[in-house]
């Protein structure tokens, strides 16, 4: 089975922090993806990566950035936390090359930014 | 733009059935998933369409009909268990992302 493991499940950092949200897979996956979801809205792709130190932006990267310097560990950092960034932040990964291959996610990290 | 579409909540009863909607516009087509999750829990697969018809899996059962941007969810012989949110997403031409719909909160009584 296909393991996706986050670094926290609940998070409290201040305003205007530098905080990092990690993810490792084990299933040798290319393609990772972070993801935060709030309530009403889809799951919403802030960023992702097809490879070892490539990155794309996803549709709200604003504020964000990511590093990916091995293959199975894929990091998201708040540069300087703001309150409207509180969410869950869920991690994904997938295998590449395959359209019918699924997403498999993390437990997801509950950040609140205070 | 791109769009999909899902009831925010539905309420059935215990060992009954029940079809959960999703409509979608998007710019290309290359699959769609269905997805459930628990309340504080990860999104976990559920099924895959990529062609029109029916793709049947144990009590779950998932529907595509592409010229109509339409799938649909069935769920049989509910258990409470199945209290969740079900969540619709389409693969577009890119061969990583999914665009996905808000999901629909499935609420099982006795």
């Amino acid at each position: 089975d296909v393991k996706v493991t986050q670094s926290s499940r609940y998070l409290v950092k201040r305003t205007g922090e530098k905080v990092f949200l990690e993810c490792v897979q084990d299933m040798d996956h290319e393609n990772m993806f972070w993801y935060r979801q709030d309530p009403g809205l889809g799951l919403r792709l802030i960023y992702f990566s097809y490879d070892v130190k490539m990155k794309e932006k996803g549709d709200i990267p604003e504020g964000y950035s990511v590093s990916r310097e091995k293959k199975e560990r894929f990091s998201l950092i708040l540069e300087s936390a703001s309150t409207n960034q509180t969410s869950m932040y869920l991690c994904a990964s997938s295998l590449e090359g395959f359209s019918n291959q699924p997403q498999h996610f993390g437990d997801g990290t509950r950040l609140s930014i205070l | 733009g791109q769009n999909i579409d899902q009831p925010t909540e539905m309420t059935a009863t215990e060992g009954a059935i029940v079809q959960i909607n999703c409509t979608y516009q998007t710019s290309g087509f290359n699959g769609l998933f269905w997805y459930q999750q628990h309340a504080g829990e990860a999104p976990t697969f559920l099924s895959y369409n990529v062609l029109d018809g029916l793709e049947e899996k144990g009590r779950f059962s998932s529907f595509l009909s592409r010229s109509k941007g339409y799938s649909y969810l069935l769920l049989k012989e509910l258990q409470m268990k199945d209290s969740a949110s079900y969540l619709c997403a389409v693969r577009d031409d890119s061969n990583y992302q999914l665009i996905w719909g808000a999901g629909t909160k499935l609420i099982i009584k006795p």
